[in-house]
């Protein structure tokens, strides 16, 4: 079946720094790619979508210029946390759409900002 | 607008017990429901998924879920629990542009 692989699985950063995380389609093709992050406790929220080639979409209250997301090729979706700070520290999941009702989940990624 | 409630933020049941973690929706058309399980730290997994066809759906690991219109329910079951399924259950929306739409969560606690 379609497989999503997300590295890191967990990484450790400088309050001030950036840090990117990575989803590769293994064996399909990501038209479309959504990220999620997740509070201790909570349920996911959706902070963006990216289409492939395009501009990606932001829910409202999603800093863009504080998490940038690339789309590029139809395998790969980046989501770069910019000048990260402590609020940031969360568990970051990225999915890609497979077809008209099939979604596939990454392992995620726990981002610790110190 | 498309939601789901789930109305249990914690269930506890005992090792061979039967499971059921509720979920209501709210959607203006034929909703596509789905139950996903989130073990800690690790990404989700589809248990079942209901997309207008049979309103009985299984799905792995023992686990079915019944789509009930007149109720606006998409309850998940499993006659006997396991020590394995302790985690955390999500029950799922399509709402537009194809986001899903994710309830609260329901924590399932296993004890022997």
């Amino acid at each position: 079946g379609a497989v999503v692989s997300q590295h890191p699985s967990r990484v450790i950063c400088k309050s001030g720094t950036s840090v990117k995380i990575e989803c590769r389609s293994l064996d399909f093709q990501a038209t479309t790619m959504f990220w999620y992050r997740q509070f201790p406790k909570q349920s996911l929220m959706l902070m963006a979508t990216s289409n492939e080639g395009s501009k990606a979409t932001y829910e409202q209250g999603v800093e863009k210029d504080k998490f940038l997301i690339n789309h590029a090729s139809l395998t790969l979706s980046t989501l770069t946390v910019t000048s990260a700070h402590p609020e940031d520290s969360s568990f970051y999941i990225c999915s890609a759409k497979t077809g008209i009702y099939g979604y596939t989940f990454g392992s995620g990624t726990r981002l610790t900002v110190v | 607008a498309q939601s789901v409630t789930q109305l249990d933020s914690h269930v506890s049941v005992s090792e061979g017990t039967p499971v059921l973690l509720r979920c209501n929706y709210s959607s203006s058309y034929s909703p596509s429901l789905f139950w996903y399980v989130q073990h800690p730290n690790k990404g989700l997994q589809l248990l079942l998924k209901y997309t207008s066809a049979a309103t009985l759906v299984k799905g792995i690991n023992g686990f079915e879920a019944e789509f009930k219109k007149s109720e606006t329910s998409f309850h998940l079951t499993k006659p006997s629990a396991h020590m394995s399924d302790a985690a955390e259950y999500f029950c799922v929306v399509i709402g537009g542009y194809n986001k899903l739409i994710f309830g609260a969560g329901t924590r399932l606690a296993v004890h022997p």
